[in-house]
């Protein structure tokens, strides 16, 4: 069963960084592209970053780039998100996502979807 | 890069159909076939509805259908159901090699 698991969430001042990580199971992680993605509380859907099966490819959205980074751990299975001088409107839950079965170097649909953590920032 | 736009809401009676639209640019809807739409009920995960403009994920409902013309994409659900209620996202790859949604359509079944 593919399972997908975020974590590493929680209550950080502005200014202050934070790692997320994401726990994957049940397909070959090596070969899957892998997302980030968070949700504000009562707003929509933000897509954030993807990486490559590799590691070697990365693309950010604008309203992270410099301050978020996407990596992976692929002898663990494990999907990560640094992020630094987190900001009050980063407040969020993080979800972390793959493709459909077959589509595993296509990070344009997102199938398995993580429970999601949340983040926020306040001071 | 700004947001798909979509409407705030839409509303439809049970068995009706409605119509979801998603306008974008030349540079994501209007450039690729990369259209995918998700529903999300509260407090929930979304769900992946269709993808690639017009194809149903697995075991999605053949109520549920896509299209695109230009650079908006449609999502119509016929034979509305109460089940249907829920928050829907439309997304597309851009030529920047990035995803972006839409902001989202709250649709309520009368």
């Amino acid at each position: 069963e593919v399972q997908v698991l975020a974590s590493g969430g929680g209550l950080v001042q502005p200014g202050e960084s934070l790692r997320l990580s994401c726990a994957a199971s049940g397909f070959t992680f090596a070969i899957t592209t892998m997302t980030w993605v968070r949700q504000a509380p009562g707003k929509g859907l933000e897509w954030l970053s993807g990486i490559s099966g590799s590691g070697r490819d990365t693309f950010y959205a604008d309203s992270v780039m410099g301050r978020f980074t996407i990596s992976r751990d692929n002898s663990k299975n494990t999907l990560f998100l640094q992020m630094h001088s987190l900001r009050v409107e980063d407040t969020a839950i993080y979800f972390c996502a793959r493709p459909p079965e077959g589509y595993d170097t296509d990070w344009s649909k997102l199938a398995f979807w993580g429970q999601g953590t949340l983040v926020t920032v306040s001071s | 890069q700004s947001a798909l736009t979509q409407p705030a809401s839409v509303s439809g009676s049970p068995g009706q159909s409605i119509t979801i639209s998603c306008t974008g640019t030349i540079s994501d809807v209007g450039l690729y076939h990369y259209v995918s739409w998700y529903q999300q009920y509260p407090g929930k995960v979304p769900k992946l509805m269709i993808y690639d403009v017009a194809y149903r994920s697995s075991g999605v409902s053949d109520r549920f259908s896509g299209s695109k013309s230009g650079n908006t994409a449609s999502l119509t659900i016929s034979g509305l159901q109460a089940e249907d209620e829920a928050d829907y996202y439309c997304s597309s790859y851009t030529n920047n090699n990035t995803v972006i949604f839409g902001g989202g359509t709250k649709l309520t079944v009368l």
